[in-house]
């Protein structure tokens, strides 16, 4: 859904660097989310913000920071990257039109760390 | 623990209905069942979601048992582009936590 756009859509980095997925959406929505999800298996919440000022720990929270810049743009940094978190990461978004919320994905960024 | 049940795959002949079960019988009376599916790695997209009465929409239908410990999703006339993961999820409303299990694969076939 081009609603929501993810930075870079693929990514190779070396263990111990820092980097940062970035995600940006037009849809208005105050809610947003990064998951990851890992080959074969179901996706796991990392992050998520229900507005600027609101940053919520998920399940699997450890070894990851974000940063809600404006409403529109939510970032995941990894601030050492090591092995297991090669995957892929989805970031998410969502509002409460009527009061049932749902949640709309971004393509992913598949990451690779050495 | 996983709070929803599904086979880990199905096929379905191209323009035949596609009938996905879900169990869920653990599930409390505020909780709603969500339908997501996810093409190749795309990101997952919304189906269709319920309370307890049967939902249908552009995509698809939803039929949860009377007793809502089980659900069924229903694709009318099943395409080659269906093919998918199809993930059934419960979840209280308002609630962030989208708990995605392995879901079904559904492959159909021409």
């Amino acid at each position: 859904d081009a609603d929501v756009t993810q930075t870079p859509r693929n990514r190779i980095t070396k263990t111990g660097k820092r980097i940062m997925l970035e995600c940006s959406q037009t849809k208005g929505h105050d809610r947003m989310y990064w998951y990851r999800q890992d080959p074969g298996l179901g996706l796991r919440l990392i992050y998520y913000s229900f507005d600027v000022k609101d940053i919520n720990k998920g399940e699997i929270s450890d070894g990851y920071s974000v940063s809600r810049q404006a409403q529109a743009k939510f970032s995941l940094s990894l601030e050492s990257a090591i092995p297991n978190q090669t995957a892929l990461y989805f970031c998410a978004t969502s509002d409460l039109p009527s009061g049932e919320e749902t949640q709309y994905f971004g393509p992913g960024t598949r990451l690779l760390v050495l | 623990d996983a709070k929803t049940t599904q086979p880990p795959s199905m096929d379905c002949a191209e323009g035949r209905a596609a009938n996905l079960p879900c169990n869920h019988s653990t599930i409390s009376g505020n909780e709603y069942v969500y339908w997501y599916r996810q093409i190749h790695s795309q990101g997952p997209q919304y189906i269709i979601h319920g309370l307890k009465n049967n939902e249908t929409n552009e995509m698809a239908s939803l039929i949860i048992t009377e007793d809502r410990k089980s659900s069924t999703l229903i694709l009318p006339h099943a395409t080659l582009r269906d093919t998918a993961v199809y993930y059934c999820i419960v979840r209280v409303y308002n609630n962030n936590d989208m708990r995605f299990g392995a879901g079904t694969r559904l492959t159909v076939k021409p």
